[in-house]
């Protein structure tokens, strides 16, 4: 089992460019969640899913949107990118709703110049 | 509103010294406490939750509920603890469960 992965490992954008964030779990979990890793501000909920076709905020859902293609795929996108979303991104599964047991993926390293 | 606090952004210490990485937390109900790590170039993973009791690699963590803390604690450091360590919590917050991560605290281990 690959666990949960990401895709890609280093982007760098230029400010307002748009991508997506790709993240896939094969481990049949309900719930999956996009956090973001700053110096000094720990690990902070974007999104999360609870299940297959459900999807809410996080804590800091500005400037992000979200798609729960299936089961299995959560990704995460930037419309407009801005400097600063700038961070290091975490994709995570878990097989309850917010369940402490949280899988995460190896974490994208975004740069918006 | 719940929260976690690590005071310490860095905790420095030698091998075979005792190791504390402290976490408070502030949450009106019941708990589940936990610490995550991160080594270095490695994905974040589980180490040990407060409801196993369990002791993982050395560490052990108690949660007290009348000092609202889940202290980290390991008697002799190795070289391999070091890593980011994070606290987290998973509790109800506006109806749903919600788990809140402290900022981290890198331990280092001097050899």
């Amino acid at each position: 089992n690959a666990g949960v992965t990401q895709t890609p490992k280093f982007q760098v954008l230029k400010t307002g460019q748009s991508m997506t964030l790709q993240c896939a779990q094969d481990m049949n979990h309900n719930s999956m969640y996009w956090y973001r890793q700053d110096p000094g501000m720990g690990l902070r909920l974007i999104y999360y899913s609870a299940s297959e076709g459900t999807t809410d905020k996080g804590e800091v859902p500005n400037g992000y949107n979200v798609s729960r293609l299936n089961k299995r795929e959560f990704s995460l996108r930037l419309e407009s990118a801005a400097p600063s979303q700038t961070s290091v991104y975490f994709c995570a599964s878990s097989g309850q709703a917010n369940s402490y047991e949280q899988y995460f993926g190896p974490g994208t390293r975004l740069t918006v110049t | 509103a719940q929260r976690v606090t690590q005071p310490e952004k860095l905790l420095s210490v030698f091998k075979g010294a005792p190791v504390e990485l402290k976490c408070n937390y502030s949450y009106s109900g019941s708990p589940e406490l936990f610490w995550y790590v991160q080594y270095s170039r490695q994905r974040l993973q589980l180490l040990l939750r407060h409801i196993s009791r369990e002791s993982i690699k050395g560490f052990t963590a108690d949660l007290n509920k009348g000092e609202t803390s889940f202290h980290l604690k390991k008697p002799f450091a190795q070289e391999e603890d070091s890593a980011m360590y994070y606290c987290a919590l998973s509790g109800l917050s506006g109806g749903y469960q919600k788990v809140t991560f402290g900022i981290g605290t890198k331990l280092q281990v001097i050899p």
